[in-house]
């Protein structure tokens, strides 16, 4: 049962513009949201989080958005960077528990 | 840059070898994890550190060895692996309570 789930296995972008990555959960429990960044042979890093009290939360070129109500969160990327392109891990997680359930992942593509 | 820090960075071990993988933070986090990665696929968790003590085991089969020496320091020891177990491991830090997890930038084993 994937509780998180990221249905955009890759997603390709033209630099300049926006890049939408998107996020569905099942669980209505979760209330805190995290976005990372994976390059090939490194670690997740951590971008971006969100926390079920708000619907927005900007960071520079980052923006997240939750919609509670449809289980739903994006991950806005503007303007796209050639440096964007990596794996894009959705996470989700009950406040103050210590266990991260992810989704899939999409491969952002940025594009010249 | 990522203040949790791995080493090796790369492990070749045969399948009667004991090796272990280290993990050191600086960040005054008091919750620290092992995650395993596969190929295209989403970190799993399989051992949370919380105050020292070990709060989470995920069913991990007993040839992973956990040990938290003191607050900034997680090895995961290894012995009698097996070929399949080859991936890229990962440390990660929180805060106790904390919502946020610091990946680091993992350790590649592979297993001969």
């Amino acid at each position: 049962d994937q509780q998180v789930k990221q249905n955009s296995p890759s997603l390709s972008v033209q630099e300049g513009r926006i890049s939408i990555l998107n996020c569905d959960y099942t669980n209505s429990m979760f209330d805190y949201f995290l976005w990372y960044k994976k390059y090939p042979a490194e670690g997740p890093t951590f971008l971006i989080s969100i926390s079920s009290i708000k619907d927005k939360n900007e960071d520079g070129r980052f923006t997240v958005f939750l919609n509670k109500s449809a289980k739903h969160l994006s991950l806005h990327i503007v303007p796209s960077q050639p440096g964007d392109s990596a794996v894009y891990f959705c996470a989700a997680k009950f406040s103050g528990a210590q266990k991260l359930v992810f989704g899939q992942g999409t491969r952002l593509t940025i594009n010249p | 840059d990522t203040e949790v820090t791995q080493t090796p960075k790369h492990l070749v071990m045969g399948m009667t070898n004991k090796k272990s993988l280290k993990c050191e933070q600086h960040m005054g986090h008091r919750a620290m994890y092992w995650y395993k990665q596969k190929a295209k696929k989403p970190p799993e968790l399989m051992f949370v550190y919380s105050y020292e003590k070990l709060s989470i085991n995920e069913s991990v089969p007993s040839r992973f060895s956990p040990e938290c020496p003191n607050s900034s320091l997680l090895n995961l020891h290894l012995h009698a692996l097996q070929p399949e177990d080859s991936a890229l491991y990962l440390c990660a830090s929180s805060q106790a309570q904390g919502n946020t997890i610091y990946f680091g930038e993992g350790s590649w084993l592979t297993v001969v």
